[in-house]
């Protein structure tokens, strides 16, 4: 089945450690996307990518990390840095990025959830 | 700049009355427009979208929704509440070229029996 795959559903981290949270898409989508949700808050957008080898900072990239060097994946790195990480990360892709009118639907993961311990 | 609010954080209804969350959005353009919803612990699953075609947008699950230019606004409404329609639910508008969905804050749903 077509879909998008994050792992791990659950993760923890501990003071100061990296952690990497995986996305693996084979819907051939083009867009990738790294939303992060709080309580309250709606979903906030971490990063994204339109392309392989090319990605762009969202509202809340500090203290995060990505690369993209595949079409189908979009793994998501929490540094140290980021001081409060405890969240859960939805993953999401889409044919190409948004524009006015494009009505390009987004496609969503099941998402994963980071506690800090 | 686009954004969206969605007017009420929690509605409360009780099983086969009717729907109402309320979503208004600014545009500089004819946006793109969506709903979404999501289960506990969940990713998000598209209701329906709205891309400038007609005005009423139906979507799964019974929902539908209509796009108002004049009001700036397009309201998720379902005839009759199911007690599987208890979730949270974002409306989301179309973001500059070349950038992502911009989200609400989330409505959630709660319907008792």
């Amino acid at each position: 089945d077509g879909g998008i795959t994050q792992s791990p559903k659950y993760l923890f981290r501990k003071e100061g450690q990296n952690v990497t949270l995986s996305c693996e898409q084979n819907l051939n989508h083009d867009a990738m996307y790294w939303y992060r949700q709080d309580p309250g808050q709606g979903l906030r957008l971490i990063y994204y990518s339109h392309i392989v080898n090319d990605f762009q900072k969202g509202d809340i990239a500090e203290g995060y990390s990505v690369s993209r060097e595949k079409k189908e994946s979009f793994p998501l790195t929490v540094t140290s840095a980021q001081k409060n990480p405890t969240a859960f990360y939805l993953c999401a892709s889409s044919m190409g990025l948004q524009g006015p009118v494009s009505g390009n639907t987004i496609y969503f993961g099941e998402g994963s959830w980071l506690t800090v311990v | 700049a686009q954004s969206v609010t969605q007017l009420d954080s929690h509605v409360s209804v009780s099983e086969g009355t009717p729907v109402l969350l309320r979503c208004n959005y600014s545009s500089s353009y004819s946006p793109s427009l969506f709903w979404y919803v999501q289960h506990p612990n969940k990713g998000l699953q598209l209701l329906l979208k709205y891309t400038s075609a007609a005005t009423l947008v139906k979507g799964i699950n019974g929902f539908e929704a209509e796009f108002k230019k004049s009001e700036t606004s397009f309201h998720l409404t379902k005839p009759s509440a199911h007690m599987s329609d208890a979730a949270e639910y974002f409306c989301v508008v179309g973001g500059q070229a070349g950038t992502a969905l911009i989200f609400g804050k989330g409505t959630t749903l709660s319907v008792s029996s």
